[in-house]
């Protein structure tokens, strides 16, 4: 068991870029959750899914940001037009009924 | 909606110490409590969690949390600490274990010298 993968581990990219975030979930795993860490704002919930069908996007900036879950195996959290206060350690993470499985997150840098 | 307060962000101990990590919560509903470990560049890690029953929950380590609803606190204590529990402890609060939104508090740096 591999945990929860998360691809690239940092990314880097020109203001106005779009940036799109990889998460592979634990096998058999029903929830996907999608967090962001800075040292400002702490760990903000940004969205999560429930066998694949989104539940609640509420921390989701309205404008620019968009996460999907095409099937069980990964889903993509993506940023269009990336500014340099989206800048953060992006984490992901997969539920059993009991916890949450983080991966080591994908450190995001805009330049 | 739910809300977690750590009102320590930074404790410092020296090793064989005990140490208190404070967490407080508002909600209205059932609640499910748990805590969270990360080490710089890792992950979040479980450490335990309170959902029903006993109030004082053991979790990994060594570490122990007690859930008291009139204080609407649930702590987390370890008796002596080692070097190695030099982290940042978040604590979390869900609706319930059916995989809801978990809320996270800003977390507390601890620091054990040795």
């Amino acid at each position: 068991n591999a945990g929860v993968i998360q691809t690239p581990r940092h990314k880097v990219t020109g203001k106005g870029q779009e940036a799109t975030l990889w998460c592979e979930p634990i096998s058999g795993h029903s929830a996907v959750f999608w967090y962001r860490q800075t040292i400002v704002q702490g760990l903000e919930f940004l969205t999560y899914f429930r066998n694949q069908a989104p539940i609640d996007d509420s921390g989701m900036p309205k404008e620019r940001f968009s996460a999907q879950m095409p099937n069980q195996s990964h889903s993509t959290l993506k940023i269009q037009s990336t500014q340099p206060q989206d800048s953060a350690v992006y984490l992901c993470a997969s539920s059993t009924n009991e916890r949450l499985f983080f991966g080591h997150g994908t450190k995001l840098s805009v330049l | 909606t739910q809300t977690v307060s750590q009102s320590d962000a930074h404790v410092t101990v020296f090793e064989g110490d005990s140490v208190e990590l404070r967490c407080n919560y508002s909600y209205g509903g059932s609640i499910y409590l748990s805590w969270y470990i990360q080490h710089h560049g890792h992950g979040l890690q479980f450490l335990l969690k309170y959902y029903s029953g006993n109030p004082v929950v053991q979790g990994v380590n060594g570490f122990e949390a007690e859930f008291s609803k009139s204080d609407s606190s649930f702590h987390l204590r370890k008796a002596s600490v080692h070097w190695s529990d030099s982290a940042v402890y978040f604590c979390a609060v869900s609706a319930g274990t059916g995989n809801y939104k978990y809320v996270f508090g800003a977390g507390t740096r601890l620091k054990v010298i040795a």
